[in-house]
Order: structure tokens, then sequence, then C-alpha cells
């Protein structure tokens, strides 16, 4: 069974300033997505950035970028010039095949002004 | 294009009383997922439809728990009786077709359910 692990229950960044979030997985699959979602107090899930498991690119999506090292199962997000609407709970997933999404327990972060 | 459509938003209830969420995915969408967040967690799959049809439905706790998604559109969970576990957020969540999983799913506000 695929697991996603977040060892980071909380993270803190003042405002401007670049912050990382990690996350490990387990899987025996060698074709998979992996992705950031952000859940704001609203409860909504939106996603941040998605990335494959066969792109040894990583992604970017403006302030938003990942470091994927595939061999160690590590998938970080790094916010630069984090902003106060930043703050919010992070969640990193995993699927395959037709494997729905496994999520991690989450990374509250909160940015200071 | 419109969102995933939950309600009610909040929904406070006794325990061993019933309750009832519906959603209504995006237009489209072959398959709908209902998820449980309990706070201070992530979301845990309960079940996946692929139009009215049932994928998984391996943690789903069926003695108290049902779904169903009518027509391959709506879909509503029920639970009956709730247990004071039972109290979490309930999201739903819908997705073009499963062959398309590397573009992730959209997800609705959720149901946040208080049994007291």
């Amino acid at each position: 069974a695929q697991t996603v692990t977040q060892s980071q229950p909380e993270m803190s960044v003042q405002e401007a300033e670049t912050v990382t979030l990690s996350c490990t997985y387990d899987t025996s699959e060698s074709d998979y997505y992996l992705f950031w979602y952000k859940q704001p107090p609203s409860r909504q899930m939106i996603l941040v950035i998605r990335q494959e498991a066969y792109k040894q690119q990583n992604a970017t999506e403006n302030r938003f970028s990942v470091n994927f090292q595939k061999a160690a199962k590590s998938f970080s997000l790094k916010i630069s010039d984090s902003q106060l609407g930043d703050a919010a709970m992070y969640f990193c997933a995993f699927n395959s095949g037709n494997t729905p999404l496994v999520f991690g327990k989450g990374t509250r972060l909160s940015v200071i002004a | 294009e419109a969102g995933v459509a939950q309600s009610p938003r909040y929904k406070i209830i006794e325990k061993r009383q019933s309750v009832a969420f519906w959603c209504n995915p995006i237009s489209g969408h072959a398959t709908l997922y209902w998820y449980q967040q309990i706070l201070g967690q992530g979301p845990k799959l309960l079940i996946q439809f692929q139009n009215n049809g049932v994928v998984d439905d391996s943690q789903l706790p069926k003695d108290r728990f049902s779904a169903e998604r009518l027509k391959g559109v709506d879909s509503t969970l029920k639970i009956q009786p709730a247990k004071l576990e039972d109290s979490a957020v309930y999201l739903c969540a819908s997705s073009p077709d499963p062959g398309q999983r590397g573009r992730g799913y959209t997800f609705g506000s959720g149901t946040r359910l208080t049994v007291v």
C-alpha cells in the first residue's frame, strides 16, 4: 500500500521569505503522480502543483516549486516570496494506476507579517 | 466551469441520528470520490464511483455508511446511526476519468459534521 509522510506538523515563515515543506512517500510503482494541495480555512482543497514521476525536471508554478528525488522517494515544496495568503494547511498526495489520491497528514503553514 | 458543489456546509446532530450529504460534481466528470477528513489529519477515501458504479468502497464502514450516485451525476453519502467519531469534514471530489489521474481532482468545500 502506498503511504505519504509529512514530518512537519507546523511551519512558519516570515513574509517575503522562502520556506520548504517536506514529504516522503513509499510505493513499489514506477509510474505515479505527486501533488501538493493547499487547504485554507474555507476547507476547499486547491491544487498547487503536480509532478509526473517519469519526468526528471522539477515542476514549477510561479512562486511554487518542488524538489523531486525519485530514488529517495522525496517530494518537497518550496514557496518563494511568501505571502500572507499562503497561510494554510498543505497536503502532499500520491496516486498511481487507478489508485485514488492518498494524502499525508498535512503541514500547517503560518506566515508572519 | 462551475466547481464541485456540496451541501450542507455545516451539520450538527446527536449521536444515533442519521444525516445525509449531497454532492454535485463538475459536469462531465465520470469519477466521483468521497473523503473523510478528521481534524488534524489528511483526507481518507471512503468511496469511489465511476459513473454510477462503485469502484472502491473498501474503507467505507458499511454497517453505518452508505452512498449512491444516481444516473452517474449527483451523489449522496448517508450515515445511520451516527457516532461521535464520525465528527469530521466530508469532502467530495471529481475527476474526468481515472486514466487522467495526473490532472488531480477538483474538490468541493466540504460538509463539517459535528456529532454530539
